[in-house]
Parts: C-alpha cells; sequence; structure tokens
C-alpha cells in the first residue's frame, strides 16, 4: 500500500537560519507531489509541485525552494527563513497519470514556527 | 488565488441533525473535491463529483454540483460528534499537472 511521511512533525526555527522539510512517498513510482502551505484557520496556498524527477513548478515567488532529487522525494527548503513563513506545510501525492480522479493523499504536515 | 470560497466560515449544530455547507468558484473546472482536515492533522479526501454530474453520494455524505451557477454544496446527515472538522472543498482546471486550488474552508462543529 501507498504511504506518504512528512517530518518533522513541529519545528520552531530563529529567523534568518535555513529550512529543510522532507516529504517521501513508498509504494508507488512517478507520482505527482505537491507542497501547500495553510496560515492558522486558512485555506490551502499550492507553493510548488513536481510532475518528475529534477521538475519542479513553482506557484508563488517567496522565500522558500523545492527539490525533487528522487522520485519519491520531496524537499521544501530556504537559505533564510522569515517571520511571514510560519505555518502549516503539507505534502501531498496523486498518481501521474489520471490520479486526481481519485484525490490527494496528504502528510501529517509540519508546524512551523519562525521566532 | 482563491478559486473556492466556503459558506459558512463556521456551522454549530446539534448531534443528529444534518450539516450543509456551500462552496463557490470562479471558472471552468473538471472536477470538484470535498476534504475533511481534522485540527492539526493532514487533509482526507471525501468525495469527488465530475463536472457533468449533478449529484453523488458516499455513506452519509451527499454532494451536489451546479456548474451553471458554479457552486457544490456538501451534505452531512445524521451528524456524529467525530464529524467535528474543517471541511474544504477544491478545485482541478483539467489543465495540467493536476493542480487542485482549495477554498478557505467551513470549520464544523458538532455539539454533543
Amino acid at each position: 500500500s501507498q504511504t506518504i511521511h512528512q517530518w518533522p512533525a513541529t519545528l520552531v526555527q530563529p529567523v534568518g537560519s535555513p529550512l529543510s522539510l522532507e516529504c517521501t512517498v513508498e509504494g508507488t513510482s512517478n507520482p505527482n507531489l505537491y507542497w501547500y502551505r495553510q496560515a492558522a484557520g486558512r485555506g490551502l496556498q499550492l507553493l510548488f509541485y513536481s510532475v518528475g524527477i529534477g521538475q519542479i513548478s513553482s506557484e508563488v515567488p517567496q522565500n522558500l525552494s523545492a527539490s525533487r532529487p528522487q522520485d519519491r522525494q520531496f524537499i521544501l527548503s530556504s537559505k533564510k527563513l522569515l517571520l511571514s513563513d510560519s505555518g502549516f506545510y503539507l505534502c501531498a501525492w496523486i498518481h501521474g497519470a489520471g490520479g486526481l480522479n481519485y484525490g490527494y493523499t496528504f502528510g501529517s504536515g509540519t508546524r512551523l514556527t519562525v521566532v | 488565488s482563491q478559486q473556492g470560497e466556503e459558506d459558512p466560515q463556521a456551522l454549530s449544530i446539534q448531534e443528529g441533525e444534518n450539516a450543509t455547507m456551500n462552496c463557490s468558484y470562479k471558472t471552468s473546472i473538471n472536477n470538484l473535491q470535498w476534504y475533511r482536515q481534522n485540527s492539526g492533522r493532514g487533509l482526507v479526501h471525501l468525495i469527488l463529483i465530475r463536472s457533468n454530474e449533478r449529484e453523488k453520494h458516499s455513506g452519509r455524505l451527499r454532494v451536489t454540483l451546479d456548474t451553471s451557477k458554479k457552486s457544490s454544496s456538501l451534505l452531512i446527515t445524521a451528524s456524529r460528534a467525530a464529524d467535528t472538522a474543517s471541511y474544504f472543498c477544491a478545485t482541478d482546471d483539467g489543465q495540467g499537472a493536476q493542480k487542485l486550488v482549495f477554498g478557505q474552508g467551513t470549520r464544523l462543529t458538532i455539539n454533543p
């Protein structure tokens, strides 16, 4: 069966420090991968998506970047965090072909607090 | 920009009552989906309705879609305390990369 792992669950980082959040999917190959951010009490904002290794599309210009070094690994990074980067970060995946017919599968999320 | 907008933002009802949440969107869609989020957790896919469908059922869930009004509703019948969560609609415009645009969500509280 397919599973998605996201870590860490919570993170408190000082302003100006680097960030690396990791998401991995097991039990499937060539998934589409997505990073979303959710502000407190709000909806989800799509940050990045990837349809294959090394292929990253950015939806919102900001202080963050994403990479996909392996087929089932998606990493969200920042060189210097800002206070506004605080939020709940969610990774999601679907099958690459027609997967949206079955909906996204989300990880459990990382709550990032920048202090 | 947000595609789906839910209404109401918050809803509080008694256990056993029915809960109805609405979603409006702005552009043409390929399908519309509803998700549930328990506090501090990831989202869980509930149901998907395609643009050529008008109504769909899954257990105690009933979803309707009116493409002429660009709106959808989610009905939860015979609510339970465990249904307490936030509910989000999300739309797929079918333009590739299978991206979903989420609304702001409805916070549903079921009082025992």
